[in-house]
């Protein structure tokens, strides 16, 4: 089984719908984060997190919420999609080195 | 200024041949570097990382960090087109707690 997952793999939905992803990770690391790719721009980070009690905006985070339901799961938000957040979602967790990030397979998310 | 740059490429090599990626960033007190690979459609899994100034190797692949210059880079030898992917620098500037900042990526084909 895979150690990072993520629901749905791809997912089309329509202007000013709530969508939610869902990312769960069995490595039992306790930092977890969110990107969004798309070309050209490269990963780039939405939030992250530390731990259960500890959430942080990352670099383009209007538009997106997030919830860290418990160690193992954290969620993507949003609340009313727009057709510029078609991207590929990542969610990746991290050692407690900070050494290495282990990534998800993705979402692929389009907003008509 | 981005954090993080990358020649988009496309870079094309002979099988067989060496394979060179560069990347700088901006952070002069930047203290990890990351080398990721991404396969089309796929998540980027970690290659090497490097901590010190000099040469870090692992098998067909060679890191390269000169702090002072502010870049590092990767070497593959006998690329083989299995290699053909797109490359992402990461970096974790110094103060940002554990948030990593991505190279858009240079795509490297390995030509039979």
């Amino acid at each position: 089984d895979a150690d990072v997952t993520q629901t749905p793999r791809n997912r089309i939905t329509k202007t000013g719908k709530r969508i939610m992803l869902e990312c769960s990770q069995t490595k039992g690391h306790d930092r977890m984060y969110w990107y969004r790719q798309d070309p050209g721009l490269g990963l780039r980070l939405i939030y992250y997190s530390f731990d259960v009690k500890d959430i942080n905006k990352g670099e383009i985070s209007d538009g997106y919420s997030v919830s860290r339901q418990a160690q193992a799961k954290f969620s993507l938000s949003l609340e009313s999609a727009i057709p510029n957040q078609t991207a590929l979602y990542f969610c990746a967790t991290s050692d407690p080195d900070k050494s290495t990030q282990y990534f998800g397979p993705g979402t692929r998310l389009t907003v008509l | 200024q981005k954090e993080v740059e990358q020649n988009s490429g496309p870079l094309s090599v002979p099988e067989g041949a060496i394979a060179s990626l560069n990347c700088t960033y901006s952070d002069r007190g930047s203290q990890s570097f990351f080398w990721y690979r991404q396969y089309s459609g796929k998540s980027p899994e970690l290659i090497m990382f490097i901590y010190s100034n000099g040469d870090k190797e692992d098998g067909r692949f060679t890191a390269q960090l000169n702090k002072a210059s502010q870049y590092v880079s990767l070497l593959i030898r006998d690329s083989q087109p299995s290699d053909s992917a797109t490359y992402l620098c990461a970096v974790n500037p110094q103060n940002t707690g554990n948030q990593f900042y991505f190279g858009t990526g240079t795509s490297l084909t390995v030509i039979p």
